[in-house]
């Protein structure tokens, strides 16, 4: 079945760019009309959609991160990855990657999620 | 941005209960809507989506509903494997928004 598997470093330094990975395993980023999120979660909050990209390249970004965030795909890894530039404390969170399935009628089904990864911005 | 709003925020039922959670969108977002379920320290699970499909492999003891602005989750007979946290989320239109949350605890 498949599974996906974030990773990338536990701490970044204030101004700098949080960089991850979410690796794919078990069918490929290619397949399916799937879209590929990020989601974050801050420390006791509530959850964040981040953006997505699809396997084309096509991406879509929160506004509210737009200016600072790139998200891009490497099919022949089978991994999409997240950038986070200009990092301060407010970006300290759990990032989640996950497989958003399209379906016909347009409703979204968020079926798979990584376990998630802690990163922290502190100096 | 769609703005969703769940109520309760903290919800105290016992193993058995039936139990209703709503999810109240700023503008009319159809049918696209999913809940999910989150236990702490884990990711999200998918519950539903599109408004009423039960994902696969999820227990019949959760239903939902709703259309347009209003929705809710039920729990039909709340086992102890159920307390834990939910989440409306609106994937109409970008930029898709979850709800705060809805923490279930056993009373």
């Amino acid at each position: 079945q498949v599974q996906l598997q974030e990773s990338g470093p536990g701490l970044v330094k204030p101004s700098q760019t949080l960089s991850l990975t979410c690796t794919v395993s078990g069918g490929s980023i290619s397949s399916g009309n799937y879209y590929w999120s990020w989601i974050r979660q801050h420390p006791g909050k509530g959850l964040e959609w981040i953006g997505y990209i699809y396997h084309s390249g096509n991406a879509y970004y929160n506004p509210s991160l737009k200016s600072r965030v790139t998200i891009s795909v490497d099919t022949s890894k089978n991994q999409f990855s997240l950038n986070l530039s200009s990092v301060t404390a407010a970006d300290t969170a759990v990032y989640y990657c996950a497989r958003d399935l399209v379906l016909a009628a347009g409703q979204d089904a968020f079926d798979i999620w990584g376990q998630g990864t802690m990163v922290t911005v502190s100096s | 941005a769609i703005q969703m709003t769940q109520s309760p925020s903290s919800l105290s039922a016992s193993v058995g209960d039936r139990v209703t959670i709503t999810c109240r969108a700023s503008q009319g977002i159809r049918i696209d809507l999913g809940w999910f379920q989150q236990k702490p320290g884990k990711a999200p699970k998918l519950l539903i989506y599109g408004v009423s499909t039960l994902q696969s492999g999820v227990s019949s003891r959760f239903s939902g509903s709703g259309s347009g602005t209003d929705f809710t989750l039920t729990i039909s007979s709340l086992q102890p494997e159920d307390f834990a946290t939910y989440y409306c989320l609106q994937d109409y239109n970008y930029p898709y928004t979850f709800g705060q949350g809805t923490k279930l605890e056993i009373k």
